[in-house]
């Protein structure tokens, strides 16, 4: 099994560009997350989905949509990038029937907005 | 706003020592409490968690204290090694839907040969 996976690792946009963020899971978990992560903040939620179909919004949901038309894909989109939206981005899964919820997370994508 | 003030931000510790980092909520609806664990270049990694009925949890050298009614929980490393030197997020998960967990700021560990 990969777990989850995120593309892509690293990207560099210009401030008004627009992109998106793939996270995959091949553990059929049901929820999915986004969050990003900087220095002193620890990580925040950006958006969240409990199944195929639902998104809902997260602590700092502005300026990202989110999409989840398949059970193992959550995509994470930015349509006008901003400099504040340099970041860590982290994707994350979980299955609801464990007993402590454990967030499986990806390895990262490292965004840098110009 | 911050749920979940973990503290101190970075720690230095001579190997064999012992880490303490220190977290403190504010919502009382939370029913588990898990901490993680980051590598440079990787994402967090469940490390041990608890739940609010227990005082205390014990994984190898990893250990969690839990004081309800100050609503503090703590991380301790026994005989810290270098190859404990990561970022560790304290957090907490509320009673409702959508298994949304709160995180802490985290805390780089350096532990020093």
């Amino acid at each position: 099994n990969a777990g989850v996976t995120q593309t892509p690792k690293f990207r560099v946009l210009k401030t008004g560009q627009s992109m998106t963020l793939l996270c995959a899971q091949d553990m059929n978990h049901e929820y999915m997350y986004w969050y990003r992560q900087d220095p002193g903040m620890g990580l925040r939620l950006i958006h969240y989905s409990v199944g195929e179909g639902t998104t809902a919004k997260g602590e700092v949901p502005d300026g990202y949509n989110v999409s989840r038309l398949k059970k193992q894909n959550f995509l994470l989109g930015l349509e006008s990038a901003a400099p504040s939206q340099t970041s860590v981005y982290f994707c994350a899964s979980v299955w609801a029937g464990a007993a402590y919820n454990e967030q499986f997370f990806g390895p990262g994508t490292r965004l840098t907005v110009l | 706003q911050q749920q979940v003030k973990q503290s101190p931000q970075s720690l230095i510790v001579q190997k064999g020592g012992i880490s303490i980092i220190n977290c403190a909520y504010e919502n009382t609806a939370f029913d588990y409490f898990p901490w993680y664990q980051q590598f440079p270049g990787k994402g967090p990694a469940l490390l041990i968690a608890i739940r609010p009925d227990v005082s205390e949890k014990k994984e190898g050298r990893f250990t969690i204290s839990f004081n309800k009614s100050a609503k503090q929980f703590s991380l301790h490393i026994m005989d810290s090694q270098p190859g404990d030197s990561a970022t560790y997020f304290c957090a907490a998960r509320p009673y409702t839907g959508g298994f949304k967990t709160i995180f802490g700021a985290g805390t780089r560990l350096f532990v020093k040969a």
